[in-house]
């Protein structure tokens, strides 16, 4: 059975930073990754979705790296703001079907 | 695209009473998901639907939850009879299943206590 952790629980960072999260998943025959962004009270927002296949993908300020045989994947925020307060889930579908597996999420708290 | 729509944003209910939760997904997505998320738990995927057809409901915690989608724009959750334990938000999601294109979209959830 698929588990995803994800270290750390939860960080608090100046506005500025560069800051790393993470992402560790069990299985690593999985389809794809993919990462959420949580505000308090709110639903899940899209950031990048991995296919296995692949190493990483970017957007904007953030940056996502795959190691599909080591089980793990990294969430690169450069130049951290206020506005990137909130929780950061992963999620990985194994090859099996549809299934995504949640991690718990870290929650991230960039201070002014 | 409104994104995925969900109804009602806010529920709340005595214990042994029916709850019916609401999705519509975005228009031409064909895979429709729900999910339950708790402090607790975390987030969990209930059953997930493909081209209107549940293909897994393993998640779907006891017989008292039920899930339907008789079209490809309308999906419901039902907790018949509903109990304390079941309060959480409950998402539907929904995505593109074609190739290696499948990102799933959030809707915004529906919070649901039950006294």
């Amino acid at each position: 059975k698929q588990e995803v952790t994800q270290i750390p629980a939860a960080l608090s960072v100046p506005e500025g930073e560069n800051l790393v999260l993470n992402c560790s998943f069990t299985d690593s025959a999985i389809y794809n990754l993919q990462w959420f962004r949580q505000d308090p009270g709110k639903g899940l927002t899209s950031l990048l979705l991995i296919q296995s296949s692949q190493r990483e993908q970017t957007s904007g300020r953030l940056n996502a790296s795959l190691d599909k045989s080591s089980g793990r994947s990294t969430l690169y925020i450069a130049a951290s703001q206020p506005g990137d307060s909130a929780t950061y889930l992963c999620a990985v579908r194994d090859n099996y079907g549809q299934n995504f597996v949640f991690g718990p999420g870290t929650r991230l708290s960039v201070l002014p | 695209d409104a994104g995925v729509i969900q109804s009602p944003r806010h529920e709340v209910t005595e214990m042994g009473q029916e709850v019916t939760l609401r999705c519509k997904p975005i228009s031409g997505h064909n895979s429709l998901f729900w999910y339950r998320q708790t402090m607790m738990r975390g987030l969990e995927l209930l059953i997930y639907f493909n081209n209107n057809v549940p293909i897994d409901d393993s998640g779907m915690p006891e017989d008292r939850f039920s899930a339907k989608m008789p079209n490809a724009s309308f999906s419901t959750l039902k907790i018949q009879p509903s109990e304390p334990r079941d309060s959480a938000v409950y998402f539907c999601a929904s995505s593109l299943n074609e190739g290696v294109y499948n990102e799933q979209f959030f809707g915004p959830g529906t919070r649901l206590t039950v006294l």
